[in-house]
């Protein structure tokens, strides 16, 4: 059974600083997903990660994979207020078609 | 196309009644997904369709959960006898191949009292 584990779980920083979350899971995947959400708002995608060595960017976020750790990162750069929100990572079974999501990190940046 | 829309927003029920959710995706979308969230967790997966077809529900979901998709377009999910351990925000996603990323619509919130 696939399991996914986020780290940290909570998150404060302040502004401009550097930091990376972590996303661990169990068995073999095919695909793994970064989602954003805002506090009462639904889920936005950040990235989608399809293969071993994949890195993705866009503006002061990073995602990266690794399959053979079966980990992920997501990478902040120079972190600035907006970044607040909790991230997801979900990751897709090869055998089935739903996704497994972690329990998310909630960010908090302060200026 | 606005994006997946869920109706409605916010749902509060007594504790045995039934309630129905209905999910637009996007339109060119042939994949649709339920998930529940509850507070400060992961969404959890519930059911996944391929067009009218249902391919895929969750071995924790009760009996009392319903989907259809009847023409491969709309959704709609029914919970009867509703418990007050359903109250969550039910989501909708759509999109439009594996390994793409999925849409999510704003959410359904259900309170059972």
């Amino acid at each position: 059974e696939l399991k996914v584990e986020q780290n940290p779980l909570f998150l404060s920083m302040q502004e401009g600083k550097n930091y990376t979350i972590y996303c661990n899971y169990s068995t073999t995947s095919d695909r793994l997903y970064w989602y954003r959400q805002d506090p009462g708002k639904s889920l936005e995608s950040l990235f989608v990660l399809l293969s071993n060595g994949a890195v993705k960017q866009e503006g002061r976020l990073m995602a990266s994979l690794d399959t053979k750790a079966r980990l992920s990162t997501l990478h902040i750069t120079a972190a600035v207020h907006d970044l607040s929100a909790t991230y997801f990572c979900a990751v897709g079974e090869d055998s089935n078609y739903q996704l497994i999501w972690g329990a998310g990190t909630k960010l908090i940046i302060k200026p | 196309d606005t994006g997946v829309s869920q109706d409605p927003r916010h749902k509060i029920t007594k504790r045995g009644q039934n309630v129905t959710f209905r999910c637009d995706p996007i339109s060119e979308h042939n994949r649709l997904y339920w998930y529940r969230q509850t507070l400060g967790q992961g969404p959890e997966f519930l059911t996944y369709f391929q067009n009218e077809a249902q391919l895929e529900k969750s071995r924790l979901l009760s009996d009392r959960f319903s989907a259809e998709r009847p023409k491969g377009s709309f959704s709609t999910l029914e919970i009867q006898r509703t418990e007050q351990g359903d109250s969550a925000m039910y989501l909708c996603a759509s999109s439009l191949a594996r390994g793409r990323e999925a849409f999510f619509g704003q959410g359904t919130r259900l309170t059972v009292v």
